[in-house]
């Protein structure tokens, strides 16, 4: 079946350092998602890409998606303790609305 | 009030022991589905449903089943529970539509002794 793999596991940074997450599929997806996990709380839906090579921003979180579609990025500008949490990116199977969820990156922030 | 609700929000059950976990939405979604929370595992689906009549197993639901009694409602089951079934459990819902974003309930903490 389809696998969903993230790095790093952990990442522990300096408030204002930045951050990345980087999130690679065995199969060619659809389309990507993030979510955030913040520390006792449920995943929250941050953002999709769909075509290939996508870039999308947030203020100052940017997201990319891959040209082959099968893997994916998001990158945290100037962290703040905000950002803490779990990042999750997720992917379905072409004509698959089930997701699957990668291992996710636990950022902390160390002020 | 919240979209996605979870009941119980925590418990501590005994090994062998059945246990129910309730999910309700009033988002109005047809898609629902339940995950598994483990540290350093991300979240796996155990099963889900695209509308009352339609049920189908994720990637780990032997030891689980479930039931959608109503569009807004899907429960998951835990027949004889044991303790490695001890998790975070989610519920989720989606409304099918081009964005296919999940939204998530608060979770429910299983404790198997």
């Amino acid at each position: 079946g389809q696998q969903v793999m993230q790095i790093p596991q952990y990442q522990h940074v300096q408030e204002g350092e930045d951050f990345t997450t980087y999130c690679n599929s065995s199969t060619t997806l659809s389309n990507i998602q993030w979510y955030k996990q913040r520390p006792g709380g449920h995943p929250v839906f941050l953002i999709q890409l769909v075509k290939s090579g996508e870039v999308k921003k947030q203020k100052r979180l940017t997201f990319q998606f891959g040209e082959a579609k099968k893997n994916s990025s998001l990158h945290i500008t100037a962290t703040q303790t905000t950002d803490v949490g779990t990042y999750f990116c997720a992917g379905p199977d072409f004509g698959n609305e089930k997701l699957t969820f990668g291992t996710g990156t636990r950022l902390t922030i160390i002020p | 009030d919240a979209d996605v609700t979870q009941t119980p929000r925590n418990r501590i059950t005994k090994t062998g022991k059945r246990i129910m976990l309730e999910c309700s939405q009033t988002k109005g979604h047809d898609r629902m589905y339940w995950y598994r929370q483990d540290p350093g595992l991300g979240l796996r689906l155990i099963y889900y449903s695209f509308d009352v009549k339609d049920i189908n197993k994720g990637e780990i639901s032997d030891g689980y089943s479930v039931s959608r009694q109503a569009q807004a409602k899907f429960s998951l089951s835990l027949e004889s529970a044991i303790p490695n079934q001890t998790a975070l459990y989610f519920c989720a819902t989606s409304d099918g539509t081009a964005t296919y974003e999940q939204y998530f309930g608060p979770g429910t903490r299983l404790t198997v002794t």
